[in-house]
Formats: C-alpha cells, structure tokens, sequence
C-alpha cells in the first residue's frame, strides 16, 4: 500500500509570491489533514478535508487555504507569502475524522527568501 | 481552546536507560491518544496509541499508559537505544479533531 505522497518536497519562493502543495492521501482515506511545522512550535493545525468539505479548520489567516478533490487529492495554497511562513507543511492522511490513525507524508520544506 | 500539554520539551538519557514523556489534555471528549515518532527529514509516524477504555498498553520496549480521571498519559521507553533518538510526539482526538502536544527532542547518550 503506498503511503502518502506530497509534492514537490522542497520549495523556494520569493515574499509576495503564491505556492501550492499537493498531497496525495493512502487510498481509500478520505480524510486529509494540513499542519504548518516550524523549530519550537511543534504541529500547528491548518485544516482538515473530509470527502471534499473542510471539516476543521485551525488559526491560520486567509491567506492559507485548501481543497480537496472527489478522489481525495488535496491542495493547500498560500498567498503573499511571507518570510514566516518559512515552514515544513505536512499532509496526513485517515480514513476518518478524528480517533483514527493518522499517516503523515514527508512533508513540503517550504523557504521565503 | 482545548490544548495538550507535552514534559519534557527535551531529554537527554543514557543508552540502555528508560525514558518517560509525559503529556496532560484538557478535552473530556478525548478518546483516542496516538503517539508519534520523527526522525530527522521524515515526517511524523505512528509507533503506539491508546483507547480511552484502555489503561495501559505495550508494544516490545514501548509502553503507554493513560489516566482518564486526571487526563495524563505518558510514553515509556526502556532499553533505550541510539536509534530511539528522535522528537515524539503526543496526540489527543475526540470524534471530530487530534490535537498534537508540541513534541519532546530525546537524545541518547552513549
């Protein structure tokens, strides 16, 4: 069974510029889940897609938003970056909300310069 | 807001020794507490959960255990070896949403 795959894993953008990551959940999870990671400050939540509907969604600005495809495929882009958002994203997948196990990916190390 | 709580932020034990990361949640309605392991450039994985109707659990030199009535539970590793050395990463989940702990770096030393 493959695991989950998020691309591309490495990204350098310049502050002002937009980015999308993609993340590809285990198949047959519906449920996938976005966490912005940084030194200190562990997994901060950003949202959560559940069969194309955000579910949950943490205390991030607008700027940081996502979808979820019918074949679970999800996208989060960021707009206006900013050097802050200098980040490792990670994706996991589940296949549901809540109390189940939750597979990460490899996650996106995303730099502003 | 409902938050975890995860002691130490970091912990440094000699190789063969145990070591204990200790984390408290403040949601009733948890229910399930997975734990996870991150090794450098990887993300995050699964090594052990538990169910809230369940007070100890043990996997080989893992072992977790939760007290509901005081809303602790805690990781236990014994025999500790180099390759234990990593963050971990506690969790608490109701039926809607897991909230992380903000990790605990365990160094071994040999």
């Amino acid at each position: 069974k493959a695991g989950v795959t998020q691309t591309p894993r490495y990204l350098i953008k310049t502050r002002g510029q937009q980015v999308t990551l993609s993340c590809s959940p285990i198949s047959g999870h519906r449920s996938v889940s976005w966490y912005q990671q940084t030194p200190g400050q562990g997994l901060q939540f950003l949202f959560e897609y559940f069969s194309e509907t955000q579910r949950n969604k943490g205390n991030f600005p607008g700027r940081f938003s996502g979808r979820q495809f019918s074949n679970s495929r999800s996208e989060m882009n960021v707009s206006t970056l900013e050097l802050g958002d200098s980040a490792l994203y990670l994706c996991a997948s589940s296949p549901q909300t809540g109390r189940a196990e939750a597979f990460f990916g490899q996650g996106t190390r995303l730099t502003v310069v | 807001g409902e938050n975890v709580e995860q002691h130490p932020s970091t912990l440094s034990v000699q190789e063969g020794d145990s070591a204990v990361i200790k984390c408290t949640y403040s949601d009733s309605a948890s229910n399930y507490f997975p734990w996870y392991k991150q090794e450098l450039g990887k993300g995050p994985q699964l090594i052990i959960d538990i169910r809230s109707n369940v007070g100890e659990k043990k996997d080989q030199r893992i072992a977790v255990t939760l007290n509901k009535t005081a809303k602790h539970f805690s990781l236990h590793i014994t025999e500790t070896q180099p390759e234990d050395s990593a963050v971990y990463f506690c969790a608490a989940s109701t039926d809607d949403k897991i909230i992380f702990g903000k990790g605990t770096r365990l160094h071994i030393l040999p």
